[in-house]
């Protein structure tokens, strides 16, 4: 069975602060994917990042970076110089190979930026 | 940008009512999704469907849950007689391949069971 564990349920952090996002994932498989999604107050689910299991090499987009961890399993996620935009619930997600493509989601972590 | 679509965005019923939820996802992709989100919990996995068939589904996609692909472009799900448990935001979702592709969120639509 996939799990994915946010162990932080709200964080608040104020204006142009950093701040990391936590992500620990469980799986049997061997290859398997690792996702961020974005839930703004308007609802939607937007897309932010994969990554596969062969490739742990960091990833920076912008303000946004991602640290994936195979010996920790964990993907976690740090904004930088944070915007009041960037207040969210933040989900990560994991999905397996043949068979186990479905989005298993971690329980998100409600970020809020203090202006 | 493509984008997947989802009518309606609220959808009131009364228990044991039947309702159809509408998607339209992005027109390359062959994977197609619905999840579920009850309010403030996480976002849940029902049934995956390709080549016009369910390819998985989960425990919470029962005997009152069905899925269709009517024409060439609609992803429809289907709740027979819904309860008050059903209540929550449906997400369709979709994506152009399987086994890691990013499956691309429609806006969802909060079904309300009374």
């Amino acid at each position: 069975a996939q799990k994915v564990t946010q162990a932080q349920t709200e964080i608040s952090v104020v204006e142009k602060e950093d701040v990391t996002l936590d992500c620990v994932y469980e799986t049997r498989d061997t290859t398997y994917y690792l996702f961020w999604y974005k839930q703004p107050p308007s609802g939607e689910l937007v897309f932010l990042i994969r990554r596969n299991s062969f490739d742990e090499q960091n990833e920076i987009s912008g303000r946004y970076s991602w640290n994936f961890q195979k010996s920790t399993s964990s993907f976690n996620f740090t904004i930088t110089a944070s915007q009041v935009v960037d207040s969210a619930v933040y989900f990560c997600a994991l999905s397996g190979y043949f068979g186990n493509e479905k989005l298993t989601f971690g329980t998100g972590t409600r970020l809020t930026i203090i202006p | 940008e493509p984008e997947v679509t989802q009518t309606p965005s609220h959808q009131v019923t009364q228990m044991g009512q039947e309702v159809i939820l509408r998607c339209v996802p992005i027109s390359n992709h062959l994977y197609f999704y619905w999840y579920r989100q009850i309010l403030g919990q996480k976002v849940e996995f029902l049934v995956s469907f390709y080549n016009n068939e369910i390819s998985e589904k989960s425990e919470i996609f029962d005997d009152q849950f069905s899925v269709e692909r009517p024409d060439g472009s609609n992803f429809t799900l289907k709740i027979r007689s819904t309860k008050l448990e059903d209540s929550a935001m449906y997400f369709c979702a979709s994506s152009e391949q399987t086994f890691g592709y990013e499956q691309y969120f429609g806006p969802g639509t909060r079904l309300t069971v009374t």
